[in-house]
């Protein structure tokens, strides 16, 4: 199975910061990444597919880049609805992996 | 608009089977644009894809639940379910299911809203 590193962990930061979370695959996995925000006693929520694409009415301050190993997620400007837990999800092949996820909390 | 929901006991017994249904709306489950998929996620951990289901009947499991898992389609009641035998402690979780666009580019989406299961005794 493809292990999707996602990092950092966790992430302590403040509104209007801009922050970068990772992911890197152990394998290629072209561009068929998707990163997920999870909100607590929610279930997740697409906001960038294909590594690039912002899902419909996602903000656009949520963007994603990589290819092939290495992917990022990068929130230009944190808002308060952004702290949340972040996940990357490959499904370039079975079985689909998550990455650990990124727990995004305010300084 | 397509919507997913779980239902399903809430409590099992080790050793025993957990069964959950997802019942889909606001369209139907033999659509070709889509698969059908359960992920898990453990209280305070990560998720974990568990399983996935064409319309037409085929299966994707992950290899680490591969021996314990069922799932399956029944599209004259629109929704698709999951079997996991011989449960233990470590299969308590929070079970997501979840529609998959079935062509690229893809991603999971509608959502579940989550349904508990506890293994205990």
């Amino acid at each position: 199975a493809i292990q999707m590193t996602q990092s950092p962990s966790s992430l302590s930061a403040s509104v209007g910061d801009r922050v970068t979370i990772t992911c890197r695959a152990s394998q290629g996995i072209r561009d068929d990444l998707g990163w997920y925000q999870q909100k607590p006693g929610k279930a997740p929520k697409v906001l960038i597919y294909a590594a690039s694409t912002l899902q419909s009415g996602v903000p656009s301050r949520f963007s994603g880049s990589g290819s092939g190993t290495d992917f990022t997620l990068t929130i230009s400007s944190l808002q308060p609805e952004d702290f949340a837990t972040y996940y990357c999800l490959q499904d370039y092949n079975y079985p689909h992996t998550f990455g650990q996820g990124t727990k995004l909390e305010i300084k | 608009q397509l919507q997913l929901q779980e239902s399903g006991p809430g409590l099992v017994k080790p050793s025993e089977t957990l069964s959950l249904t997802c019942i889909v709306s606001g369209g139907s489950i033999s659509s070709s644009s889509y698969y059908w998929g359960w992920i898990r996620q453990p209280p305070g951990k990560g998720l974990e894809w568990i399983g996935s289901i064409y319309y037409s009947g085929s299966t994707y499991y992950n290899p680490s639940l591969k021996s314990r898992v069922t799932i399956s389609v029944d599209t004259s009641k629109n929704q698709f379910s999951l079997k996991l035998t011989s449960v233990t402690a470590a299969d308590t979780a929070v079970y997501y299911c979840a529609g998959r666009k079935a062509v690229t580019p893809n991603w999971f989406g509608p959502w579940g809203q989550g349904t508990l299961v506890t293994v205990s005794s």
